[in-house]
């Protein structure tokens, strides 16, 4: 069982549609973060939470929003998508924000089309 | 400013042959940070190592190793006697202290049986 659970691992929407997508984790840490990953591009770090506090927000466009209710939950709502927003989108914790100092825990990701 | 470059952006080889993954970085920072971490099929990465930069030995743990030179600014991985669940894709990531982790664009290792 995974320290860091994300649902759905597939969703297809439509550019009009608003969907979101969930993560948990379990393993006592304070901070979280989405990533992107795109098809032969690196892994862009999207989010920063810590201790429910965004910390850091990299120049994301606003069809995603971010929330994060607790340290636990970490959420993504999706709206007006783009098709070049198609991609995977992983979730990870840390024991602190200090990344560098910690290592990160990923989730398995929720794939994401938008038609 | 940082970079990660993995310049292997796909490579095959035959179970049992090893095989060594490079990472190269650029970095102002005096301390940062270095990891490698492995991305199965399921989607998860999963940490392997972190290394700081004030700490060049190397490291092996099992049949992977780490190969750190300041010198030439690579941290390259090794993985010998390669077995078919070792294909993956692997990526090398740099943080300096205080500084989101900065990836490199995964080098994906098929194992062949």
């Amino acid at each position: 069982e995974t320290g860091v659970t994300q649902t759905p691992r597939h969703l297809v929407m439509g550019m009009t549609n608003k969907k979101s997508l969930k993560c948990e984790q379990h393993l006592g840490h304070n901070a979280m973060y989405w990533y992107k990953q795109s098809a032969k591009k690196p892994l862009e770090l999207m989010f920063v939470y810590n201790f429910k506090e965004q910390t850091e927000n990299n120049s994301v466009p606003s069809r995603f929003s971010p929330e994060c209710p607790n340290s636990s939950h970490l959420f993504l709502h999706l709206h007006t998508l783009q098709p070049e927003d198609s991609a995977l989108y992983l979730c990870a914790s840390s024991q602190k924000r200090e990344a560098a100092i910690g290592e990160l825990f990923f989730g398995e990701g929720s794939r994401l089309t938008v038609l | 400013a940082q970079k990660v470059t993995q310049a292997q952006t796909e490579i095959s080889v035959v179970e049992k042959e090893d095989v060594t993954l490079d990472c190269v970085y650029e970095t102002r920072d005096t301390t940062y940070y270095l990891f490698w971490y492995k991305q199965p099929p399921s989607g998860e990465l999963v940490f392997l190592i972190r290394r700081n930069s004030f700490d060049e030995q190397n490291e092996i743990s099992g049949r992977y190793s780490w190969n750190f030179q300041k010198s030439t600014s690579s941290f390259n991985f090794t993985i010998t006697a390669s077995q078919v669940v070792d294909s993956a894709v692997y990526f090398c990531a740099l943080s300096e202290v205080d500084d989101k982790i900065i990836f490199g664009k995964g080098t994906r290792l098929h194992i062949l049986p």
